[in-house]
């Protein structure tokens, strides 16, 4: 199993650009997280889907911030318009209730920065 | 509501001390899962252990313990005989079912294990 697969690795772009950010779950997991890692804020949930369906996106920051899920196998988190503050690493993770013993399963994730 | 608390910010210990890793919880449910990550300076986040609400017994896995006491609210995560490769921060995590299972995590321990 290749585990989560997140890309970019690393994103640069300039303030006012739209970013998409992409996640493939693991396969036959039907939960997955959106998870954003600052300094100052540490490690935040944004949203989290469940077969494919968000179920809570209470911690999306603002209008900006948008997620999907169109199958199984794919998510993206797009930020657009970017701004400085939402420099970050973005991490994706997936779990399902079996795996619920082995933990969840993050991303590398994403090392945002926006200039 | 759930908060999770690691009261440490940074420890540094010298090499093959043994090192104790605080986490108190808040939650108002009685099923809950407790975790702990592990986050190198390379920055993908390694799961370590689950524990259940409804399991008290602690676990030892190698150099790696916890001891969870429900009365106290605390998973503390023990490193005996600690290593340089043990310097990483460290993530205590709460969740339940109400929250889809969706970590909840502490601000995190930087642990740092000198030579």
């Amino acid at each position: 199993d290749a585990g989560v697969i997140q890309s970019p690795r690393h994103e640069v772009t300039e303030m006012g650009q739209e970013v998409t950010l992409r996640c493939k779950p693991i396969s036959g997991h039907d939960y997955l997280f959106w998870y954003r890692q600052t300094m100052m804020r540490g490690l935040e949930l944004l949203i989290y889907f469940n077969n494919n369906v968000p179920i809570d996106d209470s911690g999306m920051p603002e209008d900006r911030f948008s997620a999907k899920m169109p199958n199984a196998s794919f998510s993206t988190l797009k930020i657009q318009p970017s701004e400085p503050r939402d420099s970050a690493v973005y991490f994706c993770a997936s779990s399902s209730r079996t795996a619920l013993n082995y933990g969840y399963t993050f991303g590398s994730g994403t090392r945002l920065t926006v200039v | 509501a759930q908060k999770v608390t690691q009261a440490q910010t940074e420890i540094s210990v010298v090499e093959k001390e043994d090192v104790t890793l605080d986490c108190v919880y808040e939650t108002r449910d009685t099923t809950y899962y407790l975790f702990w990550y592990k986050q190198p300076p390379s920055g993908e986040l390694v799961f370590l252990i689950r524990r259940n609400s409804f399991d008290e017994q602690n676990e030892i896995s190698g150099r790696y313990s916890w001891n969870f006491q429900k009365s106290t609210s605390s998973f503390n995560f023990t490193i005996t005989a600690s290593q340089v490769v043990d310097s990483a921060v460290y993530f205590c995590a709460l969740a339940n079912s109400n929250s889809g299972y969706a970590l909840n995590f502490g601000k995190g321990t930087s642990l740092l294990v000198t030579p």
